[in-house]
């Protein structure tokens, strides 16, 4: 079974605008929260991640905010480009553990 | 500083051949983990090995598929008799100890198609 879910499958934004992908997992035993960034034929890069200490988590244009008791959490793209059109990738794990992933969300911005 | 090394890039098998992927992880990187990426899915988790031990094979199908990393050399996972289901994209990741669970460095992946 997917251990966490990821919406929506595919987010098409103006450059400038806002993109927001969202995330929810069941296993309260998660601790770590990273986002990937993948472009095509290449492998998952980290973009930014998050420990459930922390309610957000900012690095440059790329803001996680994490909301314990709903266990959910979201990435926000500022001023989108085009060069961030690429398919971005939730994941969790507990300490020890592998990461599980979600099934991603291809990201298109226009021009 | 090399990252993840991944070969082949691409791999084309005939149905019923054997497919070998191998990973060198990245130097000082002990754990690895190996994850199928399938069109329009996310990447599923199947082994994750250290040193000559395999500490969780939870995603790995019992048939066909085996994954080793030894003393020395790269990790490989093997797929016997490759059916036209296998076809996927494999991507191997590698950790340091202090960072099981994170800090992962993805390869660039083996595309395997089987024909």
């Amino acid at each position: 079974q997917q251990q966490v879910k990821q919406s929506p499958q595919s987010l098409i934004v103006q450059k400038g605008g806002i993109s927001i992908i969202n995330c929810a997992y069941e296993n309260t035993a998660f601790d770590y929260f990273p986002w990937y960034q993948q472009f095509p034929g290449k492998g998952p890069a980290l973009l930014i991640a998050i420990r459930p200490d922390v309610s957000e988590k900012k690095e440059g244009r790329f803001t996680i905010s994490f909301n314990k008791s709903a266990k959910q959490f979201s990435l926000h793209i500022m001023d989108s480009q085009p060069g961030d059109s690429a398919t971005y990738f939730c994941a969790a794990s507990k300490t020890g553990y592998a990461l599980n992933f979600g099934k991603g969300t291809s990201l298109l911005v226009t021009p | 500083n090399a990252g993840v090394m991944q070969n082949p890039r691409h791999l084309v098998r005939r149905r019923g051949q054997e497919a070998r992927l191998r990973c060198s992880p990245m130097k000082g990187h002990s754990h690895v983990y190996w994850y199928r990426q399938l069109p329009e899915e996310g990447l599923k988790f199947m082994v994750y090995l250290q040193k000559e031990n395999i500490i969780d094979e939870s995603g790995m199908p019992k048939e066909r598929f085996s994954a080793e990393f030894p003393k020395e050399g790269p990790s490989i996972l093997r797929i016997q008799q490759v059916v036209r289901g296998d076809s996927a994209a494999y991507f191997c990741a590698s950790s340091i100890p202090d960072r099981v669970g994170y800090g992962y460095t993805f390869g660039s992946g083996t595309r395997l198609t089987v024909v």
